[in-house]
């Protein structure tokens, strides 16, 4: 079955750009749609992105001037990049996959990568 | 900018009873609503989308409801993995955007 990672730094210093990746593994990350949540300790997860197989992408409106996803459909894998981070980035940053079933794509996710602390600080 | 409230925020039970969570749009959202379960220290898990699908592998016993602007997630007979976290989540086309509610805890009693 599908699985995700998310791989990269940990530590991040302020104002620098936090780059993720996600590796989809037992199948392929073609004609699926593919996304970036975040969850802060002890709060709600926080949609940031996705992007479909195509390469076309939907940003949340609060963090669209400094989120870029892309994808690297030769090493099966897709990418998060957030620039000028601050503190208040410093969360839990999980790869998702949209949902798909025999009636077209919906609006969740159903896998998720084990996700990937990431701390902002000096 | 259309807000969820999930109500209650925590929720004590005893494993065998039924859980009642509800989930509040501040427009209407039709029925693009999820429902997620997280454990400690696990990503969230995908229970229902689109108000009341089941998503694979799912339990019978996890059902969702409602349409417009409030919408219920119900869990028959709590088995002890069921005292978690629950989020609900939606998608708006205007601006075109996901987000998720505060959650609700559920509790052994």
């Amino acid at each position: 079955q599908v699985q995700l990672q998310e791989s990269g730094p940990g530590l991040v210093r302020p104002s620098e750009t936090l780059s993720l990746t996600c590796t989809v593994s037992g199948g392929s990350i073609n004609n699926e749609y593919w996304g970036w949540i975040r969850q802060p300790p002890g709060k709600a997860p926080e949609y940031l992105g996705f992007l479909s197989y195509t390469g076309s992408t939907n940003y949340s409106p609060s963090l669209q001037s400094r989120v870029t996803i892309s994808l690297d459909t030769s090493k099966n894998q897709f990418s998060l990049r957030l620039s000028s981070v601050t503190t208040a980035d410093t969360a839990v940053y999980y790869c998702a996959r949209r949902v798909r079933d025999s009636t077209g794509y919906h609006d969740a996710f159903d896998i998720w990568g084990q996700g990937t602390m990431v701390t902002v600080s000096s | 900018e259309i807000v969820l409230t999930q109500s209650p925020a925590t929720l004590s039970l005893s494993p065998g009873e039924r859980a009642t969570l509800s989930c509040r749009a501040s427009q209407s959202i039709e029925n693009y609503l999820a429902w997620y379960q997280q454990r400690p220290g696990q990503a969230p898990r995908l229970l229902i989308y689109d108000a009341y699908t089941r998503a694979t592998g799912i339990p019978a016993r996890f059902s969702g409801s409602g349409s417009g602007t409030d919408f219920t997630l119900t869990i028959d007979s709590l088995e002890p993995e069921d005292f978690a976290v629950y989020y609900c989540q939606k998608r708006s086309d205007w601006p075109p955007d996901i987000t998720f509610g505060q959650g609700t805890r559920l509790q052994i009693k």
